[in-house]
């Protein structure tokens, strides 16, 4: 099973800022990586797919990067939307396995 | 408009069966792999079950294998979990998910909570 470590675990920002979150794989692939956003009481919706690939309807200030074991997903200008957990995931194999989340605040 | 709605949750006691249902509509079913996830309230989230078009391709988590059964009916665009000798640490948000053609979660239900109590 391919473990998911997400960081930091909270990130507390201002609108506007730029924000960047981080996910590390404890064995390497591709681009098989992919970020979702969770507000609360919503399920999770998907936002980048292939480590860099927006999902239909997201706004171009999300971005994706990374391949092998080290993945970040980028926010490059803050929106009050934009505060919410974050989860990164592996779909390179079964168990398809998800991080840990990472919480992002408003400061 | 493509959309799962799911069905079937509920207050269960431990030990007992529960089964879960997701209907699905706006896509062809058939066409996609589709999962269960579930998320205790307030925690991450964790990958139950999976199964392929034609049922020969199914994984189970560690965590639930021997005890819950996935399965899919294409003719009914839907897709259940059997949940049996459930136990405290099965209670969660359930979600029905479709993978979309790169493997990543696309679609998601709307959730059904079980709730394990005695």
């Amino acid at each position: 099973e391919i473990v998911m470590t997400q960081s930091p675990a909270t990130l507390s920002a201002s609108p506007g800022e730029r924000a960047t979150l981080s996910c590390r794989a404890s064995q390497s692939f591709s681009n098989n990586l992919a970020w979702y956003q969770q507000k609360p009481g919503q399920a999770p919706r998907l936002l980048i797919y292939g480590a860099s690939t927006r999902a239909t309807g997201i706004p171009a200030r999300f971005s994706g990067s990374g391949s092998g074991t080290e993945f970040t997903l980028t926010i490059s200008s803050l929106q009050s939307e934009d505060f919410a957990v974050y989860y990164c995931q592996q779909y390179y194999n079964w168990p398809k396995t998800f991080g840990q989340g990472t919480k992002l605040e408003i400061k | 408009e493509v959309q799962l709605v799911q069905s079937g949750g509920g207050l269960i006691q431990p030990g007992r069966s529960l089964r879960l249902s997701c209907a699905a509509s706006g896509f062809t079913f058939d066409d996609y792999v589709i999962h269960w996830v579930r998320q205790v309230p307030g925690k991450g989230l964790e990958w139950v079950s999976g199964i392929n078009w034609n049922e020969n391709n199914i994984a189970y988590a560690d965590s639930v294998k021997g005890r819950f059964t996935i399965s899919r009916d294409n003719a009914k665009n839907s897709l259940y979990l059997q949940m049996n000798s459930l136990r405290a640490e099965d209670m969660a948000l359930y979600y029905c998910v479709k993978e979309n053609y790169w493997g990543a979660f696309d679609i998601w239900g709307q959730g059904t909570m079980v709730t394990v109590s005695s």
